[in-house]
This record gives structure tokens, sequence and C-alpha cells, in this order.
């Protein structure tokens, strides 16, 4: 069974607009963490955000923000304020257990592009 | 600088050839990753060293093996290269407890 799913289709923003990426996730370990990364065409990984299953607020790294959602098994990644930058393809990975070998489950993706 | 640090960036090979992948980190991670990249999927892991001395099997590690040969570097090989491994290969390190995995640029490889 597929661990992390991302299904929208690529999306186009206006720049300044925001954009809400889906992340749902499937898992029985009540610890786990998630991360998201971004991806742009020139293929380097670029970690943005990181959300513990036991943390109390949700996560926010300067223009990214993380909606989580624990019971739904969510975690929407929020860019606020879309610059062409920000371009890219965008992954939500799960690692389940807190002391385990942070081992990363990926989703296949989101793919923006924010226009003028 | 470097971080995580993967030699060579691209490499063409024929059916049945074989090749290692190289990967060195700087940040004194304890963990070492190597995923592949297929179009339309995301990374998908091959192989993961949780520490220096082991070496484990992750999602789809059928036709390589690894080497962890110190805490730096972690090399992956081809045996007998297929056209189906025809990818991108990501090498990524880490700090054990959760904190993110810092990935090289990729190497991409096309198996003839």
């Amino acid at each position: 069974a597929q661990k992390i799913t991302q299904t929208q289709p690529g999306m186009f923003v206006q720049e300044k607009e925001a954009v809400t990426l889906d992340c749902t996730y499937d898992t029985s370990d009540p610890s786990y963490g998630l991360f998201w990364y971004k991806q742009p065409s020139s293929g380097e990984m670029i970690f943005l955000i990181y959300q513990g299953s036991y943390d109390q607020q949700n996560a926010t790294e300067g223009r990214y923000s993380l909606n989580f959602q624990k019971a739904r098994k969510s975690a929407n990644l929020v860019i606020s304020a879309s610059q062409l930058g920000d371009s890219a393809m965008y992954f939500c990975a799960m690692r389940e257990g807190i002391y385990g070998n942070n081992r990363l489950a990926f989703g296949k993706g989101n793919q923006v592009v924010v226009i003028p | 600088n470097a971080g995580v640090t993967q030699t060579p960036k691209f490499q063409v090979l024929k059916t049945g050839q074989s090749m290692t992948l190289q990967c060195a980190q700087d940040m004194n991670h304890n963990s070492m990753y190597w995923y592949r990249q297929d179009p339309g999927m995301g990374l998908r892991l091959i192989y993961y060293s949780a520490s220096e001395g082991t070496t484990d099997k992750g999602e789809v590690p059928n036709g390589y093996n690894v080497s962890r040969l110190n805490k730096r570097e972690f090399s992956l090989r081809l045996e007998s290269a297929a056209p189906s491994q025809t990818s991108v290969y990501f090498c990524a390190s880490s700090d054990r407890g959760g904190q993110p995995q810092h990935f090289g640029d990729g190497t991409r490889l096309s198996i003839l």
C-alpha cells in the first residue's frame, strides 16, 4: 500500500498568490515525521520543512507552512506569496518511528508552475 | 561547503556492463541512503546504511550492491546493468533521530 499520496495534477499559480499542495499518508506507527522537499528543474532535492507527529503546532519556515491534520492523516504544504523561483516539483515524504534508521517513503510529487 | 558529493554526474553504459556510483558526505552523518528516481515517480529507496558497518535493503534492491566504505563514503554498484536501471540516482545522508536527509545532485545513468 502506498504510504504517501500526492494526487493533484500540475498546478499553475499566479505570482504572489498562495498555493496549497496536498499530501496524505498512511501509517499505524504513532511516532513519525513528515518532510517536504522541492526539486527544481535543475534536479537537486532541497529540504523545505518538517513536522513531527507529536509536534503541537504546525511547522513554519519562512514562506512555507504545513497544515498538519493528524486525524485526517494529511500534511499539506502551503507556500505563501509565490515567486517565480517556486516553480518546481514538490515531494512529501514520511519517516516512521522516532529512533529508527530515518528511512523515507516519498510520494510521487506535485508539479507547480508560477506564472507572472 | 560540499555536503553530499556524487560522482559521476552522467554516465552511459551498455547492457551487461558494471559500474560503481560514488557518494561522499562531509557532515559527519551516521546514515546514508541510495535512491532512484524514475519519470513520474517519487524517490524509491534502494539501500541504506544506518551507521558505519551496516547496510540494509530498501524498497528496490534487486540488481544493486552497496558498500559503506567508512563513515563518509557509501557506494552503489551495478554488477550487470540492465535497461530497467536507467534512472537518476540520488545519494543522501542524515543524522539519526529524524533530522532531514541532505541530498547530492544526482547521477543520471542511461543503459542502452
